[in-house]
């Protein structure tokens, strides 16, 4: 166990659905990463927020919409979204402290969506 | 296009051999890390190399890195069947700061 967890770990949401995944870290870290995972595709940044505060939105769509509401926590609210968004969704953590250089990321185990 | 793209997209071995894996990048960069993801999980961080080192090791796990060729390697040795996962170099590219950009990864299969 990374000290990252993910829930839930599999998701099935029809497009018109809302639904949220959620991260946990229980690491101490301050900053926080979504990452999208797709088949054959390079992992994407989504998201990383730093002490609560967003830090990065690598051009997500609006369907997308991130909440950091402490340290710890880390949320994803999904509505509306398309086929193409089926992935495996990755949270991770990181120290959060220098936010001058790359860190080392803890990363939890992901969840599955499938959008019909 | 991609910061980092690993070389080769698969690799098949046999337990106990060497297992080499390359990546190279775009930009320059402050540091470099690999991470490996065993099917269908999250990853998991490896090593991480300075721009200003040129070769760390880690038990069986040798990383290189020639920021003049903007490229770095991880060599495996003496592999195992539990070795069997997909393997990523990340970059935080010439921004800094907590943005990471993945490469596509190298797919390995120890056959035991």
């Amino acid at each position: 166990e990374t000290g990252v967890t993910q829930t839930p770990r599999h998701l099935v949401m029809g497009m018109t659905n809302k639904k949220s995944l959620k991260c946990e870290q229980h690491l101490g870290h301050n900053a926080m990463y979504w990452y999208k995972q797709s088949a054959k595709k390079p992992l994407e940044l989504m998201f990383v927020y730093n002490f609560k505060e967003q830090t990065e939105n690598n051009s997500v769509p609006s369907r997308f919409s991130p909440e950091c509401p402490n340290s710890s926590h880390l949320f994803l609210h999904l509505h509306t979204l398309q086929p193409e968004d089926s992935a495996l969704y990755l949270c991770a953590s990181s120290q959060g402290s220098s936010g001058r250089s790359q860190e080392t990321q803890y990363f939890g185990p992901g969840t599955r969506l499938l959008v019909l | 296009s991609q910061q980092g793209e690993e070389d080769p997209q698969a690799l098949s071995i046999q337990e106990g051999e060497n297992a080499t894996m390359n990546c190279s990048y775009k930009t320059s960069i402050n540091n470099l890390q690999w991470y490996r993801q065993n099917s269908g999980r999250g990853l998991v961080h490896l090593i991480l190399i300075r721009s200003n080192e040129r070769e760390k090791h880690s038990g069986r796990l040798r990383v290189t890195l020639d920021t003049s060729k903007k490229s770095s390697s991880l060599l495996i040795t003496a592999s195992r069947a539990a070795d069997t996962a997909s393997y990523f170099c990340a970059t935080d590219g010439d921004t800094g700061g907590f943005k990471t950009i993945f490469g596509a990864g190298t797919r390995l299969f120890v056959k035991a």
